[in-house]
């Protein structure tokens, strides 16, 4: 089925290092992908998202590339901050099997100052 | 301001009590879903409503039940609570399977 695989956390960064957070995903037909971040204590926010092959999101300083050859939506910024500190969820939707959303299992991510 | 509204944020039960979480949205979305979080399994599809009138069983439907109301609300029922059922509850909506979701901002269920 379809399914979303991304790196296994904890990641824990200093302030202004370079984040990635590698996602992968198996699906059939051309799904849209997405990435969601997750503070303590709140509900799931859409980051950024990618709806078809080589389009790039990008939202308060992360960016993600659809990558339709090597089936991947790596998750990437350039100088984190202690803010960015949460849980981050790559998901798909969008395919021929499912009426839903399929997240990845989650990345928590600590940034120390 | 505009979202995904649910009720309550906190909630304790004992085992075999009911209760029913309630959710609102105020965008107009046609597509309506609960799921559960657990540490260590991510997120997981309880049940969802395609549309106005409309249900269907996710992953993990044993133990729930649901009801679209209208287009703007969808409940989710316990009938009789077990602590496996412990966990917090996500309420979301969309408008189409490139929009994303928008979440609400959770119940926290402790079955004692």
């Amino acid at each position: 089925g379809d399914s979303v695989t991304q790196m296994e956390g904890p990641v824990t960064l200093s302030e202004e290092a370079f984040l990635t957070i590698n996602c992968t995903y198996t699906a059939t037909g051309y799904p849209s992908l997405f990435w969601y971040v997750q503070y303590p204590g709140e509900g799931l926010q859409l980051l950024l998202k990618a709806t078809k092959a080589d389009d790039k999101g990008s939202n308060k300083g992360f960016e993600a590339t659809y990558r339709k050859e090597t089936t991947s939506f790596h998750l990437e910024k350039g100088s984190v901050q202690v803010s960015d500190s949460a849980v981050y969820f790559c998901a798909l939707s969008g395919t021929y099997n499912n009426n839903d959303m399929r997240f990845g299992a989650g990345t928590r991510l600590t940034v120390k100052p | 301001n505009a979202g995904v509204t649910q009720t309550p944020k906190f909630q304790v039960l004992k085992t075999g009590q009911s209760m029913t979480l309630q959710c609102a949205q105020d965008m107009n979305h046609n597509s309506m879903y609960w799921y559960r979080q657990d540490p260590g399994m991510g997120l997981r599809l309880i049940y969802y409503s395609a549309s106005e009138g409309t249900t269907d069983k996710g992953e993990v439907p044993n133990g729930y039940n649901v009801s679209r109301l209208n287009k703007r609300e969808f409940s989710l029922r316990l009938e009789s609570a077990a602590p496996s059922q412990t966990s917090v509850y996500f309420c979301a909506s969309s408008d189409g399977m490139n929009y994303g979701y928008t979440f609400g901002s959770g119940t926290r269920l402790t079955v004692v």
